[in-house]
């Protein structure tokens, strides 16, 4: 099983509907990050946690929202999809305990907003 | 704040040939600096990383990357290119006030096409 879980793994809507999207993770992290990647452009960091009562804006947070319901759960919503938010999102964990070991990455959730 | 250029989208080279994919950054602390592969319609996949040790870093599918204090910069670099390398190359820096896997600050990313 992975250790980091984004669902869905695809997802296709229009434009003015709200998305959630979710991650899961089991490996007891308390840091918790959404990216999106765009053609061009990178991945580009929308918002974070570093437990589950902080949580910060990253680069491009507008249009955008989270929830960290547990250490385990930290979920992005888009409250108003737009065709422009068509993106490949992905979550990622860290372990402050650990500062050498990398992030860990979901296998991303793939998005298209007509 | 920091920051990442990779310049150039695209890199081709012949099957055997050398690899070297730029990666310069800009940091006002310490860097942790870090290549990710993103393979076709796959996640990200984790080359290799520097975290303070040794300039120059070794990682997985017989990549390595310098660490160049006076440049400021972070090229990856693999001897004998394969038909397999053939993927999306992101280079990234992390905030180092906040330890080494903190939030991550990526560059453009450069795909690299290798040719028969």
């Amino acid at each position: 099983d992975a250790d980091v879980t984004q669902t869905p793994r695809n997802r296709i809507t229009k434009t003015g509907k709200r998305i959630m999207l979710e991650c899961s993770q089991t490996k007891g992290h308390d840091r918790m990050y959404w990216y999106r990647q765009d053609p061009g452009l990178g991945l580009r960091l929308i918002y974070y946690s570093f437990d589950v009562k902080d949580i910060n804006k990253g680069e491009i947070s507008d249009g955008y929202s989270v929830s960290r319901q547990a250490q385990a759960k930290f979920s992005l919503s888009l409250e108003s999809a737009i065709p422009n938010q068509t993106a490949l999102y992905f979550c990622a964990t860290s372990d402050p305990r650990r500062p050498n070991q990398p992030q860990h990455f979901g296998d991303g959730t793939r998005l298209s907003i007509l | 704040a920091q920051s990442v250029t990779q310049l150039g989208s695209h890199v081709s080279v012949s099957e055997g040939a050398l690899v070297l994919l730029r990666c310069n950054y800009s940091s006002s602390v310490p860097p942790y600096l870090f290549w990710y592969v993103q393979y076709p319609n796959q996640g990200l996949q984790l080359l290799l990383k520097y975290t303070s040790a040794a300039t120059l870093v070794k990682g997985i599918n017989g990549f390595e990357a310098e660490f160049k204090k006076s440049e400021t910069s972070f090229h990856l670099t693999k001897p004998s290119a394969h038909m397999s390398d053939a993927a999306e190359y992101f280079c990234a820096v992390s905030d180092g006030n906040t330890g080494a896997n903190s939030k991550l600050t990526f560059g453009k990313g450069i795909t690299l096409s290798v040719r028969p």
